[in-house]
């Protein structure tokens, strides 16, 4: 079946501008978590989404960031203001459950560039 | 210190050898492991999945856990030049996965 898809693939913004960042999980998935990675981090957890709900938003970097996600199925992580240091590959995943024995699949990610 | 080290590489092996792939981990709640293969330029791929001690074999894949000892390995048989990728050891808590910052493997003809 379909996998995690994401959009755009890349992204290249001004610094100061907003982005919106869109991820649809596998079909059935009700779980689902935003990631970054950047040179040198590794990957990060930002935030996580059990349907429409998100009870950990502890990985945000900062009040610019924020997410959504509707009818238990598509995300939307949003980046106001964009700094330089926002530049990653923003990735997303989906499990069938937050349960500990779900895995969780990536979706291709978005690369996001600020100039 | 770090919730996920793996073992720094990067690591080159001859084609048909076993690559070994270590990772420790620090919080003893940890339930469930996993093993990442990342290409460069794609995101990360799930190989292995391991909840209990011992050894789970996939394959020419082998992950290890020990839990008393907070250690997750992989081994890797036969080695391909397909296999060179990064290496991503991850540990879930709860629903939150933290990862190891990876080790590469380059496996030369």
């Amino acid at each position: 079946g379909a996998g995690v898809s994401q959009s755009p693939s890349n992204k290249v913004t001004e610094k100061g501008k907003d982005v919106e960042l869109r991820c649809d999980p596998i079909s059935g998935h009700t779980a689902l978590y935003w990631y970054r990675q950047s040179l040198g981090q590794g990957l990060e957890f930002l935030i996580y989404f059990q349907g429409n709900s998100a009870p950990d938003k502890s990985g945000l970097p900062s009040d610019r960031f924020s997410a959504e996600r509707t009818g238990g199925s598509v995300s939307t992580l949003t980046i106001q203001r964009t700094q330089q240091e926002d530049s990653a590959v923003y990735l997303c995943a989906s499990s069938l459950d937050r349960v500990l024995s779900y895995e969780q699949y990536f979706g291709p990610g978005t690369r996001l560039t600020v100039t | 210190q770090k919730e996920v080290e793996q073992n720094s590489g990067p690591l080159s092996v001859p084609e048909g050898a076993i690559a070994s792939l270590n990772c420790t981990y620090s919080d003893r709640g940890s339930q469930s492991f996993f093993w990442y293969r990342q290409y460069s330029g794609k995101s990360p791929e799930l190989i292995m999945s391991i909840y209990s001690n011992g050894d789970k074999e996939d394959g020419r894949f082998t992950a290890q856990l020990n839990k008393a000892s907070q250690y997750v390995s992989l081994l890797i048989r036969d080695s391909q030049p397909s296999d060179s990728a990064t290496y991503l050891c991850a540990v879930k808590r709860d629903y939150k996965l933290s990862f190891g910052a990876g080790t590469t493997v380059t496996v030369r003809a």
